[in-house]
């Protein structure tokens, strides 16, 4: 049963790199793509980017700007960076991996989540 | 940019209620619409994809359709365990969300 699991740095300084990884068990990268999505506290979900396993990269335009995302077969793991962040960047963040089917992708398997707080 | 909007933005209902809830897109997305539960403090949890096709594991009383700009999830005869909010999600353009519709007492 393939599992993901998120860490990193639960409290960030404005201005400062937010850096989160997320382990894959159980399995390995095999043909997906996998992602990061975030939500605010009380909001909704945001699609941050996403990573294929040969390294290729998609982002959202809304933090494309801002944000890095790596992966490690070696390891089996994938990391986000956010450069620059501010209290607008605090938020429960996500690892996930994208299920493609013929009409697009979803998000079929998710880490736990873990709070990211920007705050001096 | 896709906006996708979901309609209401919360509802009361009682167990073994049928509950709908809808989601537009902006422009057409065909089928690219896929829906998720959360419970607090958990993550989402994969409902049904391509509008209408349930994630294996789904209770059968949830059902997806649509097409277009105009979606819909339907949870029939409501459990104890369906309260929970529910997010749409369309993959047509740069993946984007709905912006919840929770189910509360």
């Amino acid at each position: 049963q393939v599992r993901l699991q998120e860490s990193g740095s639960g409290l960030v300084k404005p201005s400062e790199t937010l850096s989160l990884t997320c382990t894959i068990s159980g399995g390995s990268f095999s043909n997906s793509y996998w992602g990061w999505l975030r939500q605010p506290p009380g909001k909704g979900l945001e699609w941050l980017g996403d990573i294929f396993y040969t390294g290729s990269t998609n982002y959202n335009p809304s933090v494309k700007s801002r944000v890095t995302i790596s992966i490690d077969t070696s390891k089996n793991q994938f990391s986000l960076k956010m450069r620059s962040v501010t209290a607008a960047d605090t938020a429960v963040y996500y690892c996930v991996r994208e299920y493609s089917f013929s009409s697009g992708y979803a998000f079929d398997l998710w880490g736990q989540g873990t709070l990211v707080t920007v705050s001096s | 940019d896709i906006q996708v909007t979901q309609s209401p933005s919360s509802l009361s209902v009682s167990v073994g209620d049928t509950v709908t809830i809808t989601c537009r897109a902006s422009q057409n997305i065909h089928t690219f619409l896929n829906w998720y539960q959360q419970k607090p403090g958990k993550a989402p949890k994969f409902l049904i994809y391509a509008a209408s096709t349930l994630q294996s594991g789904v209770p059968s009383r949830f059902s997806g359709s649509g097409s277009g700009t105009d979606f819909t999830l339907t949870i029939s005869s409501l459990q104890p365990e369906d309260f929970a909010t529910y997010y749409c999600q369309q993959s047509y353009g740069i993946l984007s969300f709905g912006g919840g519709t929770k189910v509360e007492i």
